[in-house]
């Protein structure tokens, strides 16, 4: 069984820290991975994606991919109220390319 | 933009009723879904589609059915409405498979 896991949180920030979350797999060949941010009530939005080690960079959001420790993790710079959601991290699998999903994190920015 | 709409925000309806569940995309998406989901449990996959005509069962298709007459739309059926069916459903679309999913708006679906 193909495992994406995050802690369940919540993480709780003080506004204009850095955020940090963080998701590992158990799919090593995994290829495509997705961070999808995820209002209450609301449905899930794509925010980032990651194909290649590293970090890539969007605006506040810093998406960085260790695939040697199968680690995937979301940084948040400036943290910010509106950034309080539920993070969800999806991986593409490497047998049969479907989306497994994390069960997400509840963020709070505290103000 | 990728637009994927759910034909209602909110329903009720009650046990042992036939409910339908539309979705339409307008991005020529090869790949639709359907997942539930509820407090602690996450995401999970009821059906998806690759193709017109074409579905395969995902993690808990029990208790479903669904429908892929045209390219653009994918439609669930609980054939007989349960309570433990009660959950937030959201239909997704993708260009293949793996690809980043784009989600509609969801249906909050009560059955009492």
């Amino acid at each position: 069984q193909k495992e994406v896991e995050q802690n369940s949180g919540p993480l709780s920030v003080p506004e204009g820290a850095i955020a940090s979350l963080n998701c590992t797999y158990s799919d090593r060949g995994s290829q495509s991975f997705f961070w999808y941010r995820q209002y209450s009530g609301k449905s899930p939005e794509l925010i980032m994606s990651i194909y290649s080690n590293g970090d890539k960079e969007d605006g506040r959001f810093t998406a960085q991919l260790n695939k040697a420790s199968q680690y995937v993790s979301l940084l948040i710079r400036d943290s910010q109220p509106s950034d309080s959601a539920t993070y969800l991290c999806a991986v593409r699998g490497a047998s049969n390319y479907q989306l497994i999903w994390g069960a997400g994190t509840k963020l709070i920015i505290k103000p | 933009d990728v637009k994927v709409t759910q034909s209602s925000r909110y329903l009720v309806k009650r046990t042992g009723e036939k409910v339908f569940l539309e979705c339409v995309q307008d991005m020529d998406h090869e790949n639709m879904f359907w997942y539930r989901q509820d407090p602690g449990l996450g995401l999970r996959l009821i059906y998806f589609s690759y193709d017109v005509k074409m579905k395969e069962k995902g993690d808990i298709p029990e208790g479903y059915s669904v429908s892929r007459e045209k390219k653009e739309r994918f439609s669930l059926i609980l054939e007989s409405a349960s309570t433990n069916q009660t959950s937030m459903y959201l239909c997704a679309s993708s260009w293949g498979q793996g690809f980043e999913a784009f989600f509609g708006q969801g249906t909050r679906l009560t059955v009492v």
